[in-house]
């Protein structure tokens, strides 16, 4: 199984659309997860943490399910400026460094 | 600005050619990472340092040399590279690193767009 597993996409939305990302990891020791956020050809940028409790910032709701080791991403009335590549990422098994899914894309279009 | 600068932004480099890229660190961090983006590929975790120590080398070909002479500054010597190493090559640094969120965010920088002929 591989350490941090996405659904690659693409995500085709118009604009307004709600869309959800899924995650899941391996490592069942894994302590901090996050979203990141990749735009075409730059680097990679914390979107926002995931919390045990389920978080929200904005439109952007992230949740954790630990017993299932799934974490999701809803973006609600998408913009255009949504449009990129996100990352799901967890620490590794020593908590020394992050490690990142294949990422999914999302295009949303007007 | 995103803190972290990587030097040089594109890079092409023969077989038997020997090179290095550089980053820099102006966020006080203590911890600095190399990861390696190939198309298709999620970011591969290269080596980590934490107080100039190197405490991960996540199974990299000895070609790929990485030197920390202090916390702010971090190397990747490179020499005798294959085709197959043409990637992105990104820099990142954070506060410390542990199990604690606070201490994991990873600040990037823009990253050194490799090409091996």
């Amino acid at each position: 199984r591989k350490e941090v597993e996405q659904d690659p996409g693409p995500f085709n939305v118009p604009e307004g659309a709600t869309v959800a990302f899924n995650c899941t990891y391996s490592n069942s020791a894994s302590q901090s997860f996050f979203w990141y956020r990749q735009d075409c050809r730059k680097e990679p940028k914390l979107l926002m943490s995931v919390y045990s409790s389920g978080n929200e910032d904005g439109r952007f709701t992230a949740q954790l399910n630990r017993a299932s080791q799934y974490i999701s991403l809803l973006i609600r009335d998408s913009k255009l400026s949504d449009s990129a590549t996100y990352l799901c990422v967890v620490n590794n098994q020593a908590g020394t460094a992050l490690i990142f899914g294949k990422g999914t894309t999302l295009s949303v279009s007007s | 600005e995103t803190g972290v600068t990587q030097t040089p932004r594109h890079l092409v480099m023969g077989m038997t050619n020997k090179k290095s890229l550089k980053c820099e660190q102006h966020l006080g961090h203590n911890a600095m990472y190399w990861y390696k983006q190939s198309a298709k590929k999620p970011l591969e975790l290269m080596f980590v340092y934490n107080f100039k120590e190197q405490t991960e080398n996540n199974s990299v070909p000895s070609r790929f040399s990485p030197e920390c002479p202090n916390s702010s500054h971090l190397f990747l010597h490179l020499h005798t590279l294959q085709p197959e190493d043409s990637a992105l090559y990104l820099c990142a640094s954070s506060q410390g690193t542990g199990p604690s969120s606070g201490d994991t965010e990873a600040f990037f920088g823009q990253g050194t767009r490799l090409t091996v002929v």
